[in-house]
């Protein structure tokens, strides 16, 4: 069992309002993901970092930002939460070991619901 | 661009019998595949992986198989469980450097849906 978790698990919120997701691991690992999942559909990477003040776009274009001022915590905020905005958002981490693969942990995720 | 794709997007069998979900990816420089298991309300959980140096892997119940040449990757579960109901992902992982750093990104597929009928 990963040692990754988010908070809320579930958010309903009105358009316009600003939200921050919460991601936290206690396994000390030096990468950190945030994906985009709607259901049914694979995951897009929309945020990563590899240590603490390294923060990346992903592949996905978001609106959101991230924030690594702590190994162990990675939030994703959205300053103007909007209906399009409505998905999953699994966070991961994994532990830096060079040019070897890394398996990614994921945490439970948050659904999000704008609107 | 680079993509990585299932055959099937839904697989229903009968508790007992054994299951097979396909994979196909595009990157050749692909060199290590992840199987992934995601129950309904919760994040993905790592299942088996496999590195390119190697064409078939095994843990308990599951079997994965890679096949470079066509680049095919499968999972197999044996004695499919209801417990085993559940959206099934392949990734893939280039390891490697870029710009001397490698961030271990994953390209995730769509999904198969396992429906495992008691």
């Amino acid at each position: 069992e990963a040692d990754i978790y988010q908070t809320p698990r579930y958010l309903v919120i009105g358009t316009g309002k600003k939200i921050t997701l919460e991601c936290s691991q206690t396994m000390g690992h030096d990468k950190m993901y945030w994906y985009q999942q709607d259901p049914g559909m694979e995951l897009h990477l929309i945020h990563y970092s590899y240590g603490v003040n390294s923060t990346e776009k992903g592949d996905l274009s978001s609106e959101s930002t991230v924030s690594r001022i702590r190994t162990e915590h990675f939030p994703l905020t959205l300053e103007s939460a909007r209906p399009s905005h409505t998905s999953q958002y699994l966070c991961a981490s994994s532990e830096y070991q060079g040019a070897r693969e890394e398996t990614q942990y994921f945490g439970p995720g948050t659904r999000l619901l704008v609107l | 661009g680079e993509s990585v794709g299932l055959h099937l997007p839904t697989l229903s069998v009968q508790e007992g019998d054994n299951s097979i979900i396909n994979c196909a990816y595009s990157n050749s420089a692909s060199d290590y595949f992840i199987w992934y298991k995601q129950e309904s309300g919760k994040g993905p959980q790592f299942i088996i992986d496999i590195r390119s140096n190697m064409d078939k892997r095994q843990g308990q119940r599951v079997t994965v198989l890679l096949n470079k040449t066509v680049k095919h990757l499968s999972l197999q579960i044996a004695a499919t469980q209801p417990g085993d109901s559940a959206v099934y992902f392949c990734a893939e992982n280039r390891s490697g450097s870029a710009g001397g750093t490698s961030y271990g990104k994953l390209t995730f597929g769509q999904g198969t849906i396992l429906t495992v009928h008691p």
